[in-house]
């Protein structure tokens, strides 16, 4: 039981280079969640998941978008990276409304 | 803009002393969550108040919560080193938001040995 799952953990990528961060839970949680944490300013929610097969928009999407592939994964992508998303990004799943189980972060550095 | 915002920004104490932190959010709340994170990882949960509850316990954790005021306070009592670590609220709207689990800015605890 691995919980949640982000891939990879860090990445290097150049101005305008795209690439996907990958998330899996395995504890058939119906909602997703992924967020950039920066310092001073806590976690921010780029998007989120409340089943599979419907996403919305959180504080921060712009710069981002995302798939529900399955109830298991739900992915966040860059189209075209900018310094300003370099940050750690978080991927999270919860059954409802209870608690939240967070996955390790990925530290995402854009130059 | 975030919901919660915890106060302080930063707190330091020394082992054996209480640590409270407190929050404060805008909009009405289905529940209310506190969460822990050590520098550089993932948050884990500590604990959860739904809007029907005043006060939750859980170990050397008590969790308040006032809904008339929009707050809530993290009291972790006889604090250790271990428990160095930043800590944010959550909180869960009701309507259209729902669904959504925004965090505030964190606080900063550094327990002295």
């Amino acid at each position: 039981n691995a919980g949640v799952t982000q891939t990879p953990k860090f990445q290097v990528l150049k101005t305008g280079q795209s690439m996907t961060l990958q998330c899996a839970q395995d504890m058939n949680h119906n909602s997703m969640y992924w967020y950039r944490q920066d310092p001073g300013m806590g976690l921010r929610l780029i998007y989120y998941s409340a089943s599979e097969g419907t996403t919305d928009k959180g504080e921060v999407p712009n710069g981002y978008n995302v798939s529900r592939l399955n109830k298991r994964e739900f992915s966040l992508r860059l189209e075209s990276a900018a310094p300003s998303q370099t940050s750690v990004y978080f991927c999270a799943s919860r059954y409802r409304d209870t608690e939240a189980f967070f996955g390790q972060g990925t530290r995402l550095t854009v130059v | 803009s975030q919901q919660g915002e915890e106060d302080p920004q930063a707190l330091s104490i020394q082992e054996g002393e209480n640590a409270t932190m407190n929050c404060s959010y805008k909009t009405s709340i289905n529940n209310l969550q506190w969460y822990r994170q050590n520098s550089g990882r993932g948050l884990v949960h500590l604990i959860l108040i739904r809007s029907n509850e005043r006060e939750k316990h859980s170990g050397r954790l008590r969790v308040t919560l006032d809904t008339s005021k929009k707050s809530s306070s993290l009291l972790i009592t006889a604090s250790r080193a271990a428990d160095t670590a930043s800590y944010f609220c959550a909180t869960d709207a009701y309507g259209g938001s729902q669904g959504n689990l925004i965090f505030g800015k964190g606080t900063k605890l550094s327990v002295k040995p």
